[in-house]
């Protein structure tokens, strides 16, 4: 099945500690995206990329880092720098805009609570 | 900077009204889409909107876009309690420096009761 998935689903980090967020898709989506929600709160872009070996900051780039070696992974970390963490954090893909037929779907998204 | 505003941001609804929420959005895109979200869950597709004019329907749901008026609608028809959810819009930059940036709106509470 064709699809987007995130790891893991729940993420507890201590005070001070790095950690990574899985996202691999193989919808052979070029574009993917990564989000932060907060209890309430709408989407806030972290970091997108269009293609392989290159990404743009969002909104709130601050505090997280990327990587996309591959076309079908990009792995969020958050680092000790992003001082308030616990959120809910979505992936999504889509194709490139200019595809006649773009759609842009969503991971079951992860988890993470600072203990 | 792209900025999508959606109202209102809460909706309380009856059971068998309709009403039609709103997407607004302040640079030139024919991208625009519509996901639905359920308590502690991850986005669900609803709508793909490509092009000024276009009306895609499914159930008791309707969405249109006016590129011309930056504007999309999401309207609810007889609404039932099985579409309680929060409901967002997104925008795709289709220029500029943050070509391919996807922007969402603040999301639309809705509650329909018996």
């Amino acid at each position: 099945d064709g699809g987007i998935t995130q790891s893991p689903k729940y993420l507890f980090r201590k005070e001070g500690q790095n950690v990574t967020l899985s996202c691999e898709q193989n919808l052979n989506h070029d574009a993917m995206y990564w989000y932060r929600q907060d209890p309430g709160q709408g989407l806030r872009l972290i970091y997108y990329s269009q293609i392989v070996n290159d990404f743009q900051k969002g909104d709130i780039a601050e505090g997280y880092s990327v990587s996309r070696e591959k076309k079908e992974s990009f792995p969020l970390t958050v680092t000790s720098a992003q001082k308030n963490p616990t959120a809910f954090y979505l992936c999504a893909s889509s194709t490139q805009i200019s595809d006649p037929n773009t759609e842009a779907f969503f991971g079951q998204g992860t988890r993470l609570t600072v203990v | 900077e792209l900025k999508v505003e959606q109202n209102p941001l809460f909706l309380s609804m009856q059971e068998g009204k309709n009403y039609t929420i709103y997407c607004n959005y302040s640079t030139t895109s024919d991208r625009l889409y519509w996901y639905r979200q359920d308590p502690g869950k991850s986005l669900e597709s609803l709508f793909v909107l490509l092009s000024n004019g276009a009306v895609k329907q499914e159930g008791r749901l309707m969405a249109s876009l006016d590129t011309k008026a930056r504007l999309s609608t999401l309207h609810i028809t007889a609404a039932v309690h099985d579409l309680s959810a929060t409901y967002f819009c997104a925008v795709v930059n289709a220029g500029g420096t943050s070509y391919g940036k996807l922007t969402f709106g603040q999301g639309t509470i809705l509650t329909v009761h018996p």
